[in-house]
Parts: structure tokens; sequence; C-alpha cells
């Protein structure tokens, strides 16, 4: 099994239509992130975790929002999908102290379309 | 302002030659870089990070330098594979507030 596990892994949504993508970690990791990836740009980050009851926004947050139910456990909310939010999203885990001085742990992505 | 750039187009290289890719920067100075590969429809895979007093790092065929002065990073594949081929994305940690600020990619393919 996957240590950072996202679901669903490709999903196609209406414009105006609540979508959650689930993250799950096996890595004992602190830190969760969600990030966004679209052609020809580099990941934007979307929210990020270190512990349970701390939340922040990251680059691009607007018409987004996460809730970290556990420490393995971070989901990330579209409350009404709009086209442009058409990507690739992939959670990351890291662990805490190390920070981004260490390295990211990526889920292998979940693909959304808004049509 | 401030940009990070990776050649959007993809690199071509031959077996077993050394394939070198470039990460340039303009208005950031951070505290760290690191490199990534990506493969089609997966998660970016960690390979390196390397420190703003580190001129070079390696790890079995993998080297990677960072300028400061240049504000660049380079990162070379010696006695490349096809199973190199793939997507190498770099990222810039600043120390200030530990985000890391990612390049689009390069995309590099090894031909047998």
């Amino acid at each position: 099994d996957a240590d950072v596990t996202q679901t669903p892994r490709n999903r196609i949504t209406k414009t105006g239509k609540r979508i959650m993508l689930e993250c799950s970690q096996t890595k004992g990791h602190d830190r969760m992130y969600w990030y966004r990836q679209d052609p020809g740009l580099g990941l934007r980050l979307i929210y990020y975790s270190f512990d349970v009851k701390d939340i922040n926004k990251g680059e691009i947050s607007d018409g987004y929002s996460v809730s970290r139910q556990a420490q393995a456990k971070f989901s990330l909310s579209l409350e009404s999908a709009i086209p442009n939010q058409t990507a690739l999203y992939f959670c990351a885990t890291s662990d805490s102290g190390l920070a981004h001085k260490g390295e990211l742990f990526f889920g292998e992505g979940s693909r959304l379309t808004v049509l | 302002s401030q940009k990070i750039e990776q050649n959007s187009e993809a690199l071509n290289i031959q077996e077993g030659k050394t394939a070198t890719l470039t990460c340039n920067y303009t208005n950031y100075s951070p505290a760290y870089l690191q490199w990534y590969r990506q493969d089609p429809g997966r998660g970016p895979v960690f390979l390196l990070l390397i420190r703003e007093n580190e001129k070079e790092k390696r790890k079995e065929r993998l080297k990677v330098t960072f300028d400061t002065t240049l504000k660049q990073s380079l990162f070379h594949i010696t006695a490349s594979q096809p199973a190199d081929s793939a997507t190498y994305l770099c990222a810039l940690i600043m120390d200030s507030n530990y985000q890391l600020i990612w390049g689009a990619g390069t995309k590099l393919i090894i031909k047998p």
C-alpha cells in the first residue's frame, strides 16, 4: 500500500457541485499539504497543516477549504466547483522539524475535471 | 518580479551521455533547493536537497550544483539510461517561511 493515499484518483463533476478530495498517510508525519498542478506551471500550495490543530492558507486558497480530521487524514473541499479548478491535485507529507528542508512525500494525485 | 525557470522544452539525450538540467531564479534568496522526479500520472519523488552554502551534492549518478551568485542550480545525470526519462522539478525553499516555490519542470527523454 502507498504511504500517501489519495481518493478519488479521477473525478469528473459539474460546475457548482461540492467536491471532497481525501488524503490519508501511514508515514506518521505531522505535516500535510495540498498542492495543485497545472500544465506549464509549477506546483502551487493550496493549504497546509503542521498538526491537527493547525491549518494555514497557501498561495491559492480561494475557493478551497480543508479539514484535518486526524494526524493521518487531511481532506480538501471545493464548495462550489468551477471549470478553472480543473487540475491535478496532490497531497504531500513531511516530517515536523525538518519542514521544507526535508523531503516531501507525495500521493499519486487526484485528477479533477469540472465541466 | 520573482521567477523560477526551468526549460519548458523537452531535453533529448542519447543513452550513456550526461544530461544537464537547469533551474534559474530571480529575486529570491533561497536557503535550500530541492530536486524531484515526476513520472507521468504520478506524484513527484524527492531526489536531492542542497543548501545555500553547499556548492555541489552527489548521489550515485546524480549531481546538483547551486550557485547563489548566478542564481542557478544545475542537475546532472551521468551515464543516462532510458529509465531516467521523466520530468524533473526544482523547488526553492525560503528560510523566512519555509515555503517551497516550484519550477514547472523539464521533461527529459533518454533515447536508446
